[in-house]
């Protein structure tokens, strides 16, 4: 199975900065087929992101996808309070479907 | 709009069977557009994906739960459950029902349940 890794594993940051979640895979897949979530305490992960750069419905223009082969980026521009959460990439271009380990973004 | 619940025990024995429920309520889960899902997350980790159910019955397992796994879907009571056999504490995690498009080019989660603790204990 394919395997992702993110990184950092956490970002430390102000309201207002800008920040870049990495998530590479072991091999590549099929077609972008990339997806980001963003979990807060006690939630459920929320999509974001899907085919690497498409922003799921009520996504603010603040978060951009961006990436291809084995090599993806989650951007968010101005980060506002609510951001400060943890960010999971997920493939599925190869079954099994699979997530990466997470990204924290905390305020600094 | 569409809303997945889970329920179950909350707490399971080792080497006992694992069951959960997911509840689709506000839309029907004989839509032939979606594949019907169950993730688990162990605390402070990422997601797994654990296998999917079409409302068909037909499905696709996660290979490493496999010979352990099982999902059915009733229709008639628009909901699909999960079984997974000879829990240990490895099996401890938040399970989460979902659902994702039809094809491979929509096999993300657009719609999550709130999830629920499962805890493998004696």
């Amino acid at each position: 199975e394919i395997v992702l890794t993110q990184s950092p594993g956490t970002l430390s940051l102000s309201p207002g900065e800008g920040a870049t979640l990495s998530c590479r895979a072991s091999q590549m897949f099929g077609s972008n087929y990339l997806a980001w979530y963003v979990q807060k305490p006690g939630q459920a992960p929320r999509l974001l992101i899907y085919g690497a750069s498409s922003r799921a419905t009520g996504i603010p223009d603040r978060f951009s996808g961006s990436g291809s082969g084995t090599d993806f980026t989650l951007t968010i521009n101005r980060l506002e309070p609510e951001d400060f959460a943890v960010y999971y990439c997920q493939q599925y271009g190869s079954s099994p479907t699979t997530f990466g380990q997470g990204t924290r973004l905390e305020i600094k | 709009q569409v809303q997945l619940q889970e329920s179950g025990p909350g707490l399971v024995k080792p080497s006992q069977t694992l069951s959960l429920t997911c509840i689709v309520s506000g839309g029907s889960i004989n839509s032939g557009n979606y594949y019907w899902s169950w993730i688990r997350q162990p605390a402070g980790k990422g997601p797994e994906w654990i296998g999917r159910i079409y409302f068909s019955g037909s499905t696709n397992y996660n290979p490493s739960l496999k010979s352990r796994l099982s999902m059915s879907v009733d229709t008639s009571k628009n909901q699909f459950s999960l079984e997974l056999t000879s829990v240990t504490a490895a099996d401890t995690a938040f399970y989460y029902c979902a659902r994702s498009g039809r094809y491979g080019s929509d096999w993300y989660f657009d719609l999550w349940g709130r999830g629920t603790l499962v805890t493998v204990s004696s």
